[in-house]
């Protein structure tokens, strides 16, 4: 089975800063790694997929790199609507899908 | 308008069983697969499983096999999960989230709104 981690599992930040947050797979996953934004008492969103893909509607301040067994997303200029919890997600091992434990952004 | 509505909120005592479904609308509900995903209170998400909505075959995660029934009912376009022999620590919000993508480059793009199942004697 492919784990996921994620770091740091929390973080504190302020409107306007940089935050990243990265995400290690137990083995390699080439690119297929999605990054999904949850608010509290909602569902997940999806922000990228394979890595470095934005969905549609999301705004270009997130970006995701990475390939291989180390992601880095990205918030490059944080918003009061970007404290949430952020999960990765591994789409290699199809039809087994695994998702990180999660990394909560607080306003600091 | 492209959703999925889940039923609503469950009290169920330990030993029962419930069925949760989630309604698609706005798509071919055939031309994509759907996910179940768990969130037990305060924790991160846990993916159960899939089925296939063409075939009906479903795929279930290690630790759901045998309470866990994934199912379709293809003429109203509804997945359902059903969860026998309830345990308290089957409390939780499940998911239904639609599969988009190709060969392994999928991802969920469409969730519904979760369904809260509490198990309380």
């Amino acid at each position: 089975d492919i784990q996921m981690t994620q770091s740091p599992s929390s973080l504190s930040a302020s409107v306007g800063d940089r935050v990243t947050i990265t995400c290690r797979a137990s083995q390699s996953i080439s690119r297929y790694l999605n990054w999904y934004q949850q608010k509290p008492g909602k569902a997940p969103k999806l922000l990228m997929y394979a890595a470095s893909s934005l969905q549609s509607g999301v705004p270009s301040r997130f970006s995701g790199s990475g390939s291989g067994t180390d992601f880095t997303f990205t918030i490059s200029s944080l918003q009061p609507e970007d404290f949430a919890t952020y999960y990765c997600q591994q789409s290699y091992s199809t039809p087994w899908f695994t998702f990180g434990p999660g990394t909560k952004v607080d306003i600091k | 308008q492209v959703q999925l509505v889940q039923s609503g909120s469950e009290l169920k005592k330990p030993g029962a069983s419930v069925k949760v479904s989630c309604k698609a609308s706005g798509y071919t509900f055939t031309s994509y697969a759907m996910n179940w995903v768990r969130q037990a209170p305060g924790q991160g998400l846990e993916w159960m499983g899939w089925i296939n909505t063409n075939t009906g075959n479903p795929t279930y995660a290690q630790g759901f096999t045998g309470r866990f029934v994934f199912s379709l009912d293809t003429s109203v376009s509804t997945a359902y999960l059903q969860i026998s022999s309830l345990k308290a620590e089957d409390t939780a919000v499940y998911y239904c989230a639609r599969n988009e993508g190709y060969d392994s480059w999928w991802y969920f793009d469409l969730w519904g709104r979760g369904t809260l199942v509490t198990v309380s004697s």
